[in-house]
């Protein structure tokens, strides 16, 4: 176990729909990470958050937003949903600053888009 | 940006030894990592090198050359639970400033067959 919690574990909507993917990082770690991952893509960086601030910003689509509360956990939002969304969506969180500071990652949420 | 290249797939037998290699392109080099990710599951770290050089860590070493923008992974004494994607992750200053996102090749699947 990781320390990183992600809900829900599954998640199965409808096209054109919204859904929230939510993350609790690691206690003490400020930073948080998204990530999705589909069969063709490999594991592709979204966006970053660091003590409630966005960070760094990787290929997040316009349809997709992100925000940390301050209470450090994270939520995923993904609107106008397509099939091609489908796909596994992880959070990692780290110990912002020094070096050897890996992320740790959460079980993932599985979305399907039907 | 950043472009990092791994071997699609790999087999090897078990009480083998394997190298699985990953080139990568940064703007800003700032440390690299391996994870193994078992289908389905959250990648879980492995190691992580910012000099040049080879950490080892029980059956698992990592190598790094930042002046080739190269690393390797080697897995000695295979065992079949060892079948799996490794993943190489480089932490990139182009990102962002402080260089602690973490940007994935997509992986190499190791086969262990007995």
């Amino acid at each position: 176990d990781s320390g990183v919690t992600q809900t829900p574990k599954h998640l199965i909507t409808a096209t054109g729909q919204r859904v929230t993917l939510r993350c609790s990082p690691r206690s003490g770690d400020l930073s948080v990470y998204w990530y999705q991952q589909s069969l063709d893509q490999g594991l592709q960086f979204l966006i970053q958050y660091y003590n409630g601030e966005e960070r760094a910003k990787g290929n997040i689509l316009e349809r997709f937003s992100a925000q940390q509360f301050p209470d450090l956990h994270s939520e995923l939002n993904l609107s106008s949903l397509e099939l091609g969304d489908s796909a596994l969506y992880f959070c990692a969180s780290s110990v912002f600053g020094g070096e050897g500071t890996e992320a740790f990652f959460g079980q993932g949420t599985r979305l399907t888009v039907v | 940006g950043q472009n990092i290249d791994q071997p699609t797939e790999m087999t090897a037998t078990e009480g083998a030894i394997v190298q699985i290699n990953c080139t990568y392109q940064t703007s800003g080099f700032n440390g690299l990592f391996w994870y193994q990710q078992h289908a389905g599951e959250a990648p879980t770290f492995l190691s992580y090198n910012v000099l040049d050089g080879l950490e080892e860590k029980g059956r698992f070493s990592s190598f790094l050359s930042r002046s080739k923008g190269y690393s390797y992974l080697l897995l000695k004494e295979l065992q079949m639970k060892d079948s799996a994607s490794y993943l190489c992750a480089v932490r990139d200053l182009g990102i962002d400033q402080a260089g602690t996102a973490l940007i994935f090749g997509k992986g190499t699947t190791l086969s262990v067959s007995s």
